[in-house]
């Protein structure tokens, strides 16, 4: 397995263009989270999936933002109308939880993100 | 609702030093993960190290170790004999275990230069 791959590696908008980017989990992983990073910032969590069903999204996105995760493999978050405001890193990560076997529990690993430049 | 706080933004120290990173966090609930991550340079946030909140036995891996006092709700990171290569940002993160709210939370981090 090669980890979490993040596609593309970055990208650069027209303010009030859309984007998309994609998220390829470690193929066993059930959990998928989206995190932004700014400058100087700690990851801020955006949304995150179990298999196919989003469990949370922060009240901090708008409705610009939507992700998806069809069938509980890669995932997708879209950015509607980019706002310069949302220039910054887009994390994707994956890990697996059980709450049955609590042993078969492991860590996030984090791909190497997306960057966003909004113009 | 959980919290991390990571109260120092930057330390500098020099090479060979010995270095502690604080980490306090919040949580309701009574059984969760602490984490530890690094972000060198190149910026992919690399793990460090996972703690159940039912296992407080300390851990140390080489020149690395890790304090967890669940009476003072923290979970305080050491680097011995402290490296150029140690020189990252360092972030504290929680996630609850059986809890609705069982997403990865993180710190802001803290910043660490290992001066040569």
């Amino acid at each position: 397995d090669t980890g979490v791959s993040q596609n593309p590696r970055h990208k650069i908008t027209k303010r009030g263009q859309n984007v998309t980017f994609r998220c390829d989990p470690i193929s066993e992983h059930n959990r998928l989270y989206w995190y932004r990073q700014t400058l100087g910032q700690g990851p801020e969590f955006l949304t995150y999936f179990q298999n196919e069903a989003q469990l949370e999204k922060s009240r901090l996105l708008s409705d610009r933002f939507s992700a998806e995760r069809p069938k509980g493999s890669f995932s997708t978050l879209e950015i509607q109308r980019t706002e310069q405001g949302d220039s910054a890193m887009y994390l994707c990560a994956s890990s697996r939880r059980d709450r049955t076997f609590l042993e078969r529990d492991t860590e996030a690993f984090f791909g190497q993100g997306t960057r966003l430049t909004v113009v | 609702a959980q919290k991390v706080t990571q109260a120092q933004t930057e330390i500098s120290v020099v090479e060979k030093e010995d270095v502690t990173l604080d980490c306090v966090y919040e949580t309701r609930d009574t059984t969760y993960y602490l984490f530890w991550y690094k972000q060198p340079p190149s910026g992919e946030l690399v793990f460090l190290i996972r703690r159940n909140s039912f296992d407080e036995q300390n851990e140390i891996s080489g020149r690395y170790s890790w304090n967890f006092q669940k009476s003072t709700s923290s979970f305080n990171f050491t680097i011995t004999a402290s490296q150029v290569v140690d020189s990252a940002v360092y972030f504290c993160a929680l996630s609850e275990v059986w809890g609705r709210d069982d997403k990865i939370i993180f710190g802001k981090g803290t910043r660490l230069h290992i001066l040569p």
